[in-house]
């Protein structure tokens, strides 16, 4: 079972627009990871927060997490048309070795 | 460039048959994992190895295995394929060692196709 989902499952922005999903997950973790994922391509790591972080930026990349409420969002500001892909969030829970993976949003950016 | 390399990028066998997925970490990871994704069930994790052995285990069929080498790269097993068996096989490495999951680096992943 996935431990995180995301929300919405699809969005479509115009360039230059500002794009925000959400995450939210079941039990405690040590960090939340989002990752993107081109078409049919490798996953890259996009930004990791840990437990005890409220906010973190990335250049164009703004993420949150609130553990009270047991979720994140991951804003992306100023969209590209390069910045189309899917997006996951993961979680590493204490203890666990593993990071698991959201369904992921899928963002369409038009030009 | 994620520095993980996986062998082959394509392959398309018949049910019933026996395939081998290879992947490289990058230089120094000592942890290798392995995913599979596929339409329906999405991104799921198999098995981590850490420096050659078993760490954790996931959601990974008997009729699969795994195991990683000394020289530390690893190898995915995949026996009495069926149909369903059809997904993307990522592999992803990770420099950190015990205690934390860090940042995952991927590799472009092995697409199985199963006919």
């Amino acid at each position: 079972s996935q431990q995180g989902e995301e929300d919405p499952q699809a969005l479509s922005i115009q360039e230059g627009e500002n794009a925000t999903m959400n995450c939210s997950y079941k039990t405690s973790i040590n960090n939340l990871q989002w990752y993107r994922q081109n078409s049919g391509r490798g996953l890259v790591h996009l930004i990791l927060i840990r437990s005890n972080e409220r906010e973190k930026h990335s250049g164009r990349l703004r993420v949150t997490l609130d553990t009270s409420k047991k979720s994140s969002s991951l804003l992306i500001t100023a969209s590209r048309a390069a910045d189309t892909a899917s997006y996951f969030c993961a979680t590493a829970r204490s203890n666990d070795y593993k990071l698991s993976f959201g369904a992921g949003t899928t963002v369409t950016v038009r030009a | 460039d994620s520095g993980v390399t996986q062998t082959p990028k394509h392959l398309i066998t018949a049910t019933g048959q026996r395939v081998t997925l290879r992947c490289s970490p990058r230089s120094g990871d000592l942890s290798v994992y392995w995913y599979q994704q596929s339409l329906d069930q999405g991104l799921q994790f198999l098995i981590q190895y850490y420096n050659g052995e078993e760490r954790a285990k996931g959601n990974i069929l008997e009729r699969f295995s795994a195991q990683q080498f000394p020289d530390l790269h690893s190898e995915l097993n995949l026996s009495s394929l069926e149909l369903g068996d059809s997904a993307l096989y990522f592999c992803a490495s990770s420099a950190v060692g015990l205690g934390e999951t860090g940042e995952l680096f991927f590799g472009e992943g092995s697409r199985l196709t199963v006919l």
